[in-house]
């Protein structure tokens, strides 16, 4: 298994440019979110996806949008980029309790 | 240690010796906690976890104590190796959707 994969690995944006962040996890977790990653922030929650078709926002939605039409697939849009967007974000799917983190976008907006 | 939303404390132990990393959770009703390793330029990986029926549990080399009077957890690294270095967060569950991290600990091992 290949566990949870994300890309780009990094990413460059100017303010007001759009890009979705690929998140791909083959371990058939219904359960996936994805966290941004700020210093001395810890994660924060931005939405996350209890199973397909169904998502809900986490603890810092706003700027951020998600969609989950299959199991294995959770992507993360960027409709208008701004600077205090720029973070490292990480995308994670759950079994049992157990969240399994992939290995992170980071993310620059000038 | 670290609580949840405040800056990264940091800690620094000499290579053999036993290391703990303390964590304060905010929610008296979280009823779920974890405690991860990150390393630099990694994504977060499951080290332990615990749930809120127990005190202490055990791992390889780890032990988790859970204090729910003052909503205190710990994480104990016994024999603590250079390949320890990392940051340790603590999460608690909210509900069952909801995993709250704390900023996290840097933990540095001196050879």
């Amino acid at each position: 298994n290949a566990g949870v994969t994300q890309t780009p690995k990094f990413q460059v944006l100017k303010t007001g440019q759009s890009m979705t962040l690929q998140c791909a996890q083959d371990m058939n977790h219904e359960y996936m979110s994805w966290y941004r990653q700020d210093p001395g922030m810890g994660l924060r929650l931005i939405h996350y996806s209890v199973g397909a078709g169904i998502t809900d926002q986490g603890e810092v939605p706003n700027g951020y949008n998600v969609s989950r039409s299959t199991t294995e697939d959770f992507p993360l849009r960027l409709l208008s980029a701004a600077p205090s967007q720029t973070s490292v974000y990480f995308c994670a799917s759950r079994s049992h309790g157990t969240q399994y983190f992939g290995p992170g976008t980071r993310l620059l907006v000038l | 240690g670290e609580s949840v939303g405040l800056h990264l404390p940091t800690l620094s132990v000499q290579e053999g010796d036993n290391s703990i990393i303390n964590c304060a959770y905010s929610n008296s009703a979280s009823d779920y906690f974890i405690w991860y390793k990150q390393e630099s330029g990694k994504g977060p990986q499951f080290i332990i976890d615990i749930r809120s029926n127990m005190d202490k549990r055990q791992g390889q080399r780890v032990t988790v104590l859970l204090n729910k009077t003052v909503k205190h957890l710990s994480l104990q690294i016994a024999a603590t190796q250079p390949g320890d270095s990392a940051v340790y967060f603590c999460a608690e569950n909210m509900n069952n959707n909801d995993m709250r991290f704390g900023a996290g600990t840097r933990l540095t091992v001196k050879p």
